[in-house]
Formats: structure tokens, C-alpha cells, sequence
């Protein structure tokens, strides 16, 4: 089974801190999502890589950078805390660059910031 | 735009009970479309996934069916359980030549079963 882990699955954090959330996948996938969720907007994309190293920007990436320097890895860094940014993080892998490819998810990050 | 809107916003039915969600979306070209399971809490877990070609697809108790022409999904779901009780999120993705950074949530269904 494709196994997508997330470092934390509660966070406190304070304004202005700089925040890591790691994700780690174990099926060799190339692609590497991480998303936002927030209650009545659904899930929106933050950044993403198909590859290592590489990465693009999603819908929502202001004030986060990511960094992906093996193949399993992704990290998600919010330099700056802002309370706007408490929510749930979702990473996600998927292999290959086809469309129909499955997006496996992990279980989440909630993150607070005070 | 593209858009994908699902109802209804939440649903309580009984254990036993059947019952239809609905997911309605403007996105062109397009590619395909699925339908996560999302517990509270949680990461969500695909259920289906169906390309414009295909009208129906079932996993378990879930059914799901594809209009492309009217562009409407609908996600059935047999005789619910406790189980059940989750966030039914509804997403597609356009054809744009390769790549997932551009699938399209909709908000989701939040089913609630109660014994």
C-alpha cells in the first residue's frame, strides 16, 4: 500500500515563527503536492513537484516555499507564521505524469498559529 | 472559470438508508473525475475515478456515475453505515496535457448516518 506520512498531525505555532511540515512518501512517486484546506473552500493548491528539486507554484503561494531534495520528501515552510495560515495542510504523491493517475493523501497537518 | 459544485452542503440519513450526492462542474476541456472519502480529521481516500467515456463505476457500496454531456456526477451510496460518516469531496481534472497541478476541488458533501 502507498504510505504518505506527515510529520505532525497537531501544531501550535506563534506569529512570526518559521514553520517546517515534512512529508514523506515510500512509493517512489514523482509528483509531490501540498494543499490547504479550509472549512467552505475545499482544498487548494499551495506548490507541487515532479521532481526532485523542481517545483511549481499552485493557486495559493504566497508566503510558503517548499524544498525537495530527495525523491521521498517534500517540505512545506511558512518563513513568517501568520495567522492566516492556520488550517490543515494535506500533502499528496502521485506516480507518473498521466492525469489519471491517483492522488494518495496523507493525514494531515492541523496547523495553528497564534 | 472552471468550477465544480457539489450538494448538498451536509445530509443526515439513517443507517440502512440510501442516499445521492450530487457534483455538477464547468471544467473544460476535460480529463476526468473523482470522488474522495474524507473522515474528520483525516487525509482523503479516493473512491472512483471515471474518464469522460465512462457513465458508471462502482467500489463496494459506492456508485458512482458520469453525464459529460450534462456535465453531472452523482456519488449513490447503498445501504449507508455508521461508517459512512464522512466528507464526500467531488474532483476533476482538465485536460491540459499532463500534469495534476490543476485539479479542481469542489467544497464537499458532509454525510452524517445515524443509527
Amino acid at each position: 500500500d502507498v504510505k504518505v506520512t506527515q510529520s505532525s498531525r497537531y501544531l501550535v505555532k506563534r506569529t512570526g515563527e518559521k514553520v517546517f511540515l515534512e512529508c514523506v512518501q515510500d512509493m517512489d512517486h514523482e509528483n509531490m503536492f501540498w494543499y490547504r484546506q479550509d472549512p467552505g473552500l475545499g482544498l487548494r493548491l499551495i506548490y507541487f513537484s515532479y521532481d526532485v528539486k523542481m517545483k511549481e507554484k499552485g493557486d495559493i503561494p504566497e508566503g510558503y516555499s517548499v524544498s525537495r531534495e530527495k525523491k521521498e520528501r517534500f517540505s512545506l515552510i511558512l518563513e513568517s507564521a501568520s495567522t492566516n495560515q492556520t488550517s490543515m495542510y494535506l500533502c499528496a504523491s502521485t506516480h507518473g505524469s498521466s492525469v489519471y493517475n491517483e492522488q494518495f493523501f496523507g493525514p494531515g497537518t492541523r496547523l495553528t498559529v497564534l | 472559470k472552471n468550477q465544480v459544485e457539489q450538494s448538498p452542503q451536509s445530509l443526515i440519513i439513517l443507517e440502512g438508508k440510501n442516499c445521492t450526492l450530487q457534483c455538477n462542474y464547468t471544467v473544460s476541456p476535460f480529463s476526468n473525475l473523482r470522488w474522495y472519502k474524507q473522515d474528520t480529521g483525516r487525509g482523503p481516500v479516493s473512491l472512483t475515478i471515471m474518464t469522460f467515456s465512462e457513465n458508471t463505476k462502482s467500489n463496494g457500496r459506492y456508485t458512482a456515475t458520469l453525464d459529460a454531456d450534462t456535465k453531472q456526477s452523482s456519488l449513490h451510496i447503498t445501504a449507508s453505515q455508521l461508517s459512512d460518516s464522512a466528507s464526500y469531496i467531488c474532483v476533476v481534472s482538465p485536460n491540459y496535457g499532463g500534469s495534476q497541478g490543476n485539479l479542481i476541488f469542489g467544497k464537499g458533501t458532509k454525510l452524517s448516518v445515524k443509527p
